[in-house]
């Protein structure tokens, strides 16, 4: 089974310029995360998709952060224009809902985007 | 709102001792706890799930423990080894599969 991929892994822009990181979960996991760590700060919820639906954007920290994830299937989170305080590691994150089976609300971790902007 | 807290914050011993990280959590209406090893530069390895109801859970040299009416979680590991050194983070997830994640223990173990 393949895990949470996530793209690019790294990603190096000026600031104004635009970046958008792409999340492919696990095949059949309703839930999606997105996390991120800022430098020398704790990793961070910044919302939550249900299918295609967000359940949960209480941690996006702007609105210079749009996240979608048409079809229910992968999710992509822009950043628009993107300032010096966003970089850091984005963290994408999937998991089976309640009911679906075994391993409910264990997540999954995608190895990251690290996202410096200069 | 959930607060994580992990001590120490950073933790050095020689190869082939036991060593205990903690994790404190401030609301006990929690789902599951995860405990996760992050290498430099790469994603988070889920090490242990402890689901709400249970006390403990093992992996190899690895244990887990979950108080949860004291919001503690402990991760021992047993015959520590050069190649645990990393960062282990631990995660407590609500119902609704949000995490919130503590600082993490970065752990140096000396050959």
């Amino acid at each position: 089974e393949a895990g949470v991929t996530q793209f690019p892994s790294h990603s190096v822009i000026e600031k104004g310029q635009t970046v958008t990181l792409r999340c492919d979960p696990i095949s059949g996991h309703d839930n999606l995360y997105w996390y991120r760590r800022v430098m020398g700060k704790e990793i961070k919820f910044l919302l939550h998709f249900v299918k295609e639906s967000k359940q949960d954007e209480s941690g996006m920290p702007n609105n210079r952060f749009l996240a979608e994830r048409t079809g229910g299937t992968y999710s992509t989170l822009k950043v628009q224009p993107a300032e010096l305080e966003d970089s850091g590691v984005y963290f994408c994150a999937s998991s089976l809902r309640p009911g679906q089976g075994f391993g409910a609300n264990v997540l999954t971790f995608g190895a990251g985007s690290r996202l410096t902007v200069l | 709102k959930q607060e994580v807290t992990q001590i120490p914050a950073a933790l050095s011993v020689p190869e082939g001792e036991n060593l205990v990280l903690n994790c404190s959590f401030t609301d006990s209406a929690i789902y599951n706890l995860q405990w996760f090893r992050q290498d430099p530069g790469k994603g988070l390895t889920s090490l242990l799930l402890i689901q709400s109801s249970q006390r403990e859970q093992t992996s190899g040299r690895l244990n887990a423990s979950l108080d949860k009416s004291s919001g503690r979680s402990t991760l021992y590991i047993a015959a520590s080894q050069p190649g645990d050194s990393a960062t282990y983070l631990c995660a407590v997830n609500t119902n609704a599969g949000k995490s919130t994640f503590g600082d993490g223990t970065t752990l140096t173990v000396k050959p």
